[in-house]
């Protein structure tokens, strides 16, 4: 079965530069999710996407900025990168069928980014 | 957001051994998600289980088993004769309707270490 396509699955950037990380979600999921894991910690709800509206939005810094295209993929940008922005950042989506789904939220297998 | 505790942050046993992860929640709605996901080193978030607030009927899946009780506001996760695999972080989580999009909120993680 197919599932969220995250690219890509390592990056590492400077401190100050901006990087981009994109997401294919699972075909006929509507609802993106992007997701920031640190070191030891939790995923932290960063920002959503229902058919490419932005629907919510959780602890994401004014220099990360997100989108869900036509298409429904979606990008995480993140400017002005800081060594505490070091973390896995996820993807994830829901499927459109909630009915058998019950708002099952099925994640990619994230992003690892290192900021130096 | 409603928050899920898991108050073991660590557990060891030997291969063959019994394991129960303990998850407890805060909630204010009738209606909620409940998840567990299973997270091994390579960092991916494995979805294992979905619960409704609504069906308090305990699941068995293989070597897994899951306890929800609502009187106790827990949902309890036991593996049966552990395996080596099972070594993982493992995170609880619940989804609100009220929460814009569903998102989820996850417990700080129980490391499920298994030893040969």
């Amino acid at each position: 079965a197919a599932g969220v396509i995250q690219s890509p699955r390592h990056l590492i950037k400077e401190k100050r530069e901006t990087a981009t990380l994109k997401c294919y979600p699972i075909p006929r999921h509507d609802t993106v999710y992007w997701y920031q894991q640190g070191p030891g910690q939790d995923p932290q709800f960063l920002i959503s996407f229902y058919e490419k509206m932005q629907s919510d939005k959780g602890s994401i810094p004014d220099r990360f900025s997100a989108q869900q295209f036509s298409d429904y993929h979606s990008e995480l940008n993140m400017s002005s990168l800081e060594l505490g922005d070091s973390a896995l950042y996820f993807c994830a989506s829901r499927p459109r069928d909630r009915a058998n789904s019950g708002n099952t939220i099925y994640f990619g297998e994230g992003s690892w980014l290192t900021v130096v | 957001a409603q928050k899920v505790t898991q108050a073991q942050t660590e557990i060891s046993v030997v291969e063959k051994e019994d394991v129960t992860l303990d998850c407890v929640y805060e909630t204010r709605d009738t209606t909620y998600y409940l998840f567990w996901y299973k997270q091994p080193p390579s960092g991916e978030l494995v979805f294992l289980i979905r619960r409704n607030s609504f069906d308090e009927q305990n699941e068995i899946s293989g070597r897994y088993s899951w306890n929800f009780q609502k009187s106790t506001s827990s949902f309890n996760f036991t593996i049966t004769a552990s395996q080596v695999v099972d070594s993982a972080v493992y995170f609880c989580a619940r989804s609100d309707p009220g929460a814009g999009s569903y998102q989820l909120t996850f417990g700080k993680g129980t490391k499920l270490s298994v030893i040969p």
